[in-house]
């Protein structure tokens, strides 16, 4: 069946420094992907999305390429701040009304 | 636009009560309604899926008969945890789908039930 994975966390960086998150899928044909973010205690916001191959998501200076070779849609930032810490979430849905599968989850800590 | 909301925020119950959990939409008609539950530091589990005016659709494992899920209108759906336990204790969070926006659920800011 469909899953996603994430790099383990906890992941924690200084301020300014350059962020990758690891997410690779497995699926059968292409799915939409996701970023999610969570702060404490609240639901989820979506930080970007694509629908295709190659698409490139982009949203608050982070950015995530859907990448078909490597089934794989790693979210970047070039520059953290603090209020970037949160947990984040990679997801993919095959269409609407179904559901969409999660990844573990990675822990971002940014420190002053 | 696209806000869900939940209510209530929080609750604390005692066991064997039952508890009932509302998801909003406020600004925009929802085709599909989602409940989801989330234990600390993990990932978010699908409890259900609904649409307005049908049962909802159970994944394997979660207990329809504990986990009541109402549907009534295009903007609300409710999930009642019926005799709750302490092991039902969870952070719940509902998501909600409209035809305006194609593949893509807004989610509820979440409801953390304690059961004491």
């Amino acid at each position: 069946g469909d899953s996603v994975t994430q790099m383990e966390g906890p992941v924690t960086l200084s301020e300014e420094a350059f962020l990758t998150i690891n997410c690779t899928y497995t699926a059968t044909g292409y799915p939409s992907l996701f970023w999610y973010v969570q702060y404490p205690g609240e639901g989820l916001q979506l930080l970007l999305k694509a629908t295709k191959a190659d698409d490139k998501g982009s949203n608050k200076g982070f950015e995530a390429t859907y990448r078909k070779e490597t089934t794989s849609f790693h979210l970047e930032k070039g520059s953290v701040q603090v209020s970037d810490s949160a947990v984040y979430f990679c997801a993919l849905l095959w269409a609407s009304g179904s559901r969409l599968t999660f990844g573990e989850g990675t822990q971002l800590t940014v420190n002053p | 636009g696209a806000v869900v909301s939940q209510h209530p925020s929080w609750v604390i119950c005692k066991s064997g009560t039952s508890v009932k959990i509302e998801c909003r939409s406020l600004d925009f008609q929802a085709t599909t309604m989602f409940w989801y539950r989330q234990f600390p530091k993990q990932s978010l589990m699908l409890m259900a899926t609904s649409n307005e005016g049908s049962k909802a659709t159970y994944e394997q494992g979660v207990e329809k008969d504990k986990f009541l899920i109402n549907h009534a209108s295009l903007t609300l759906s409710t999930l009642t945890v019926t005799s709750a336990h302490p092991e039902d204790s969870s952070f719940y969070i509902c998501s909600a789908e409209t035809s305006l926006s194609y593949n893509e659920q807004f989610f509820g800011p979440g409801t953390r039930l304690t059961v004491l």
